[in-house]
């Protein structure tokens, strides 16, 4: 069975300071990655993924994610966060390249001006 | 090109009731998978569709079933309705083949009375 951990329910920074949002996961196989961005009233929205290669990806609007297989973490990250950041934030994983994304249970994150 | 589209947006039911929620995959997209927000959790994943036929199901019980369409369009119909089925619905489509991203529709928000 696969499974993924957000520890965090809030994470809270002010605009321009470094945005870390961190996740877990559980997988038989080999784990396909995934982050994920929901705002208001909205589905969700893609930002990147991990399949195979090189441990960071870089994905949409800055952000980008440390795979590490030794701690099965997959965290979020983005240097210079900005006020318009803040959404709820999924980390998704499965263990093939069609079934099923297990979420988390997500990650609200707060910026400040 | 337009991306997923759900509908209704909103719908409110009553306990007992039946409901058909409606999925348009994106373009070139030929598999639909649902899944069902709570408020306040990550989605849980009800079940995907590939070539009109059900092709992996989470654990939902049976009153949730679903039809795919020969245009890969799809509906989750929902029996018996209860007050715990009261969630944000998202319908995602990708392609069948690959390690692909899901896109997602903006939702179906059903309240069930």
């Amino acid at each position: 069975a696969q499974s993924v951990a957000q520890p965090e329910d809030q994470v809270n920074v002010a605009e321009g300071n470094p945005l870390t949002v961190k996740c877990t996961y559980s997988v038989s196989g080999n784990p396909y990655l995934f982050w994920y961005v929901q705002y208001p009233n909205r589905g969700l929205q893609f930002l990147l993924k991990y399949i195979t290669g090189d441990n960071l990806v870089k994905g949409s609007y800055g952000f980008e994610a440390e795979f590490n297989k030794s701690q099965t973490s997959f965290h979020l990250k983005k240097p210079s966060a900005l006020v318009s950041d803040s959404a709820l934030y999924f980390c998704a994983v499965r263990d093939d390249s069609w079934g099923k994304l297990q979420f988390g249970a997500g990650t609200q994150v707060v910026v400040t001006p | 090109d337009a991306g997923v589209t759900q509908s209704p947006t909103h719908l409110i039911k009553t306990r007992g009731q039946q409901v058909t929620l409606r999925c348009s995959p994106k373009s070139g997209h030929d598999t639909v998978s649902w899944y069902q927000q709570a408020l306040g959790q990550g989605p849980q994943f009800i079940f995907q569709y590939y070539e009109e036929e059900e092709r992996q199901r989470g654990n939902f019980p049976d009153r949730f079933s679903g039809h795919q369409f020969p245009n890969y369009s799809s509906e989750l119909n929902v029996n018996a309705l209860l007050l715990g089925d009261s969630a944000l619905y998202l319908c995602a489509s990708s392609f069948s083949t690959g390690s692909e991203k899901l896109f997602f529709g903006s939702g179906t928000q059903l309240s069930v009375l």
